[in-house]
């Protein structure tokens, strides 16, 4: 079955940029998603089609994907923005998540 | 304002079942997609099932094949997932989950609910 794989945590310091890695076998021939949740919130998109912003999601938030990797960009990061963050890709037609990313802002 | 409120969670034996609802409401329900995806205590999110507009695709996870069942009504805007045989491993809460485009399976997730939990104990 598909895997995408996140590294569990990621540190920054406020206003810094925090790099949020996904990675799965030939990923950039999928679309790539990624939610944000906060404890005890339900999640939260803030990246669809690799690189496309919901409305109401802050400019900060931004997306890439190539090759086997695709990437979280959270530039400016605030207090706010702590927060565990997935990927999400489609094995055809079975959903799949990345293990998760606990950005610690400090 | 999309809403959507699951309810049916609760405390069950090994072995017993549940059935989990999900009611819609501020879209169009029977022009979308809709899933399931749980999270165990401490862990991370793992898609359950999906189900398209009109029911002729249903998907489910390898690890709840064969014992869970999702369906809807879209006259009664309402998303169901059936679950029997429910082992230790399937307590979690379980969301509902919207897909973002209209008519098309395999998107992404827009909306979710609050989730109902599912505790699995003796």
């Amino acid at each position: 079955s598909y895997e995408l794989t996140q590294p569990p945590s990621v540190s920054v310091s406020p206003g810094q940029t925090a790099r949020i890695t996904c990675s799965g076998d030939k990923l950039v021939e999928k679309y790539t998603s990624w939610y944000q949740q906060k404890p005890g919130q339900a999640p939260v998109m803030v990246i669809f089609q690799d690189m496309r912003r919901p409305s109401g999601i802050p400019e900060r938030f931004s997306g890439s994907n190539s090759g086997n990797t695709a990437t979280l960009t959270i530039s400016g990061t605030q207090g706010m923005d702590e927060a565990d963050y997935y990927c999400q890709a489609w094995d055809s037609t079975a959903c799949v998540f990345g293990t998760g990313t606990k950005v610690t802002v400090l | 304002e999309v809403r959507l409120v699951e309810s049916g969670g609760g405390l069950v034996q090994p072995g017993g079942s549940l059935r989990l609802s999900c009611g819609a409401s501020g879209f169009k329900f029977d022009d979308y997609a809709m899933h399931w995806v749980r999270q165990g205590p401490g862990q991370g999110l793992e898609w359950v099932s999906g189900i398209n507009w009109n029911s002729d695709r249903i998907v489910y996870a390898d690890s709840v094949k064969g014992r869970f069942a999702v369906s809807r009504d879209n006259a009664k805007n309402s998303l169901y997932l059936q679950m029997d045989n429910l082992r230790p491993e399937d307590a979690a809460l379980y969301y509902c989950v919207k897909e973002a485009v209209i008519r098309v399976y395999a998107t992404q997730f827009d909306d979710w609910g609050q989730g109902t939990p599912v505790a699995v104990s003796s």
